[in-house]
C-alpha cells in the first residue's frame, strides 16, 4: 500500500522568507511523487515532479522540491514566499513498480503569505 | 489548448435522487481518473479509465457508485441513490499514454446532497 503524510495542517511565513511545506511518503517500491497547488475555488494545479536522477526538481513559480530517500521525504520549498502563493499544496505518491496509476495525496497543507 | 473540463460545477440533489457527473478530457488523453475531494480532507481516488483496458475501480466506496467512459473520450460519473455523506467535490483529472506523466486536472463539480 503506498500513502502520503503531510504533518501541518497550515503553515504561516511572512512574504520575502523562504518556506518548506513538509511532505512524507510510503511505497513498497519505486516512488514518483508530484506536488500540486490548488487555488481557492479551482481545480489542482501540477507544480513539478520527481520520477529518477537529480534529487532537487524544480517546478513551476520558482517552487522546488528535494527527493530523499532515506527519509522518505520530498518536501517543497521556495527561497522568497509571496503573497500569491497563498493556497492549499498537495504531495502526492504513485508506486512506479506496480500497474496502478492513480495517485495517492495527502491531505494538504494550507500556506498562509503575510505581507 | 483546452484543459479538462467538467459539468456541472454545481450540483445540488435531494437524498436518495440519482445524479450523473460530466469530465471531458485533453484532447488525446487516453487516461482519466476520478477522484473524490471532501471538505478539510484530501483527494480519494474513486476509478481510472485507460484505453480500452478494463477500468480500475478499487476506489469506488459503493455499488451506488458507477462511471463509464464513451468512445475513450467523455466519462460518466453516477451515484445512485445519493446519501449526505456523497456531498464532495467530484475531481476528473486526465493524463498521456505515457506512465509517468503527470495528471491535469478540472476544476470539479461541487455535489450537495441535502
Amino acid at each position: 500500500a503506498q500513502s502520503v503524510a503531510q504533518p501541518e495542517d497550515q503553515v504561516n511565513v511572512a512574504e520575502g522568507n523562504p518556506l518548506t511545506v513538509k511532505c512524507t511518503y510510503s511505497v513498497s517500491g519505486n516512488p514518483y511523487l508530484f506536488w500540486y497547488v490548488q487555488y481557492p475555488n479551482r481545480g489542482l494545479q501540477f507544480l513539478l515532479k520527481y520520477i529518477t536522477g537529480d534529487n532537487l526538481v524544480k517546478g513551476s513559480y520558482g517552487f522546488e522540491a528535494e527527493f530523499n530517500k532515506s527519509q522518505t521525504s520530498f518536501h517543497l520549498k521556495k527561497p522568497s514566499a509571496l503573497v500569491s502563493d497563498s493556497a492549499l499544496y498537495f504531495c502526492a505518491v504513485r508506486d512506479l513498480d506496480t500497474g496502478r496509476r492513480a495517485l495517492t495525496f495527502g491531505s494538504g497543507t494550507r500556506l498562509q503569505v503575510q505581507p | 489548448g483546452a484543459g479538462v473540463s467538467q459539468s456541472p460545477s454545481n450540483k445540488v440533489t435531494e437524498k436518495g435522487k440519482d445524479v450523473e457527473l460530466r469530465c471531458d478530457p485533453i484532447s488525446g488523453h487516453t487516461a482519466l481518473y476520478w477522484y473524490r475531494q471532501s471538505l478539510g480532507q484530501g483527494l480519494e481516488f474513486l476509478i481510472y479509465f485507460q484505453g480500452n483496458s478494463a477500468p480500475d475501480k478499487s476506489g469506488l466506496p459503493s455499488d451506488r457508485f458507477s462511471a463509464e467512459r464513451t468512445g475513450g473520450s467523455v466519462s460518466t460519473l453516477t451515484i445512485q441513490r445519493t446519501q449526505q455523506e456523497d456531498s464532495a467535490v467530484y475531481l476528473c483529472a486526465s493524463s498521456s499514454s505515457s506512465g509517468t506523466n503527470e495528471q491535469f486536472f478540472g476544476p470539479g463539480t461541487r455535489l450537495t446532497v441535502l
